[in-house]
């Protein structure tokens, strides 16, 4: 079974500000996928960015981007020049790179991100 | 940009009632799936739905739950006998015939068993 272990249950930062979250996985296949989704107070998850396991390029969406360690089972987000409509709580989710595995999500437990004007 | 529409956005019923909460994927999409969210804690995945059937299930989805995709467009979530503890945000998500896209979730239905 996979996991992923988000360590920092919230943090803040200041408007313009650079800020980088963490996320840890655990899995024992090679072929996965990992997204990063933002969750608003509206409460809809909205898909921020992806990462396919076998791209060593990391993923990049205009002031979003990730640094993926693929060895360290490692997949940070860093949210460049922070703006307030940022807040919100930010997921960490796996998928398995495989129609059997249905590419359902296992999630973690969220970063509360605040950005502070 | 095509989305996933769920509704009610809210349903507040009493325990022991059945609901049914609806969705309408994406129409090109091939796999379908229920996840919730109680307040506070993380999504959890309770259903994948592919080719007309149940693909997998978590522990969570029990016999008091099913699924159906009726007419081949909605996609829905029936709890035949609500408890307290099912109180939470459920999510109806699709993902495209290769899952690497990610899901596109809906909005949400915001379930309160009083």
């Amino acid at each position: 079974a996979q996991t992923v272990t988000q360590s920092q249950p919230e943090m803040s930062v200041q408007e313009a500000e650079t800020v980088t979250l963490s996320c840890t996985y655990d899995t024992s296949e090679n072929n996965y996928y990992l997204f990063w989704y933002k969750q608003p107070p509206s409460r809809q998850m909205i898909l921020v960015i992806r990462q396919e396991a076998y791209k060593q390029q990391n993923a990049t969406e205009n002031r979003f981007s990730v640094n993926f360690q693929k060895a360290a089972k490692s997949f940070s987000l860093k949210i460049s020049d922070s703006q307030l409509g940022d807040t919100a709580m930010y997921f960490c989710a796996f998928s398995l790179n495989s129609g059997g595995s249905n590419y359902k999500l296992t999630f973690g437990k969220g970063t509360l991100l605040t950005v502070n004007p | 940009e095509p989305e996933v529409t769920q509704t009610p956005s809210h349903q507040v019923t009493q325990m022991g009632q059945e609901v049914i909460l609806r969705c309408v994927p994406i129409s090109n999409h091939l796999y379908f799936y229920w996840y919730r969210q109680i307040l506070g804690q993380k999504v959890e995945f309770l259903v994948s739905f592919y080719n007309n059937e149940i693909s997998e299930k978590s522990e969570i989805f029990d016999d008091q739950f099913s699924v159906e995709r009726p007419d081949g467009s909605n996609f829905t979530l029936k709890i035949r006998s609500t408890k307290l503890e099912d109180s939470a945000m459920y999510f109806c998500a699709s993902n495209p015939r290769t899952g690497g896209a990610g899901a596109f979730f809906g909005q949400g239905t915001r379930l309160t068993v009083v």
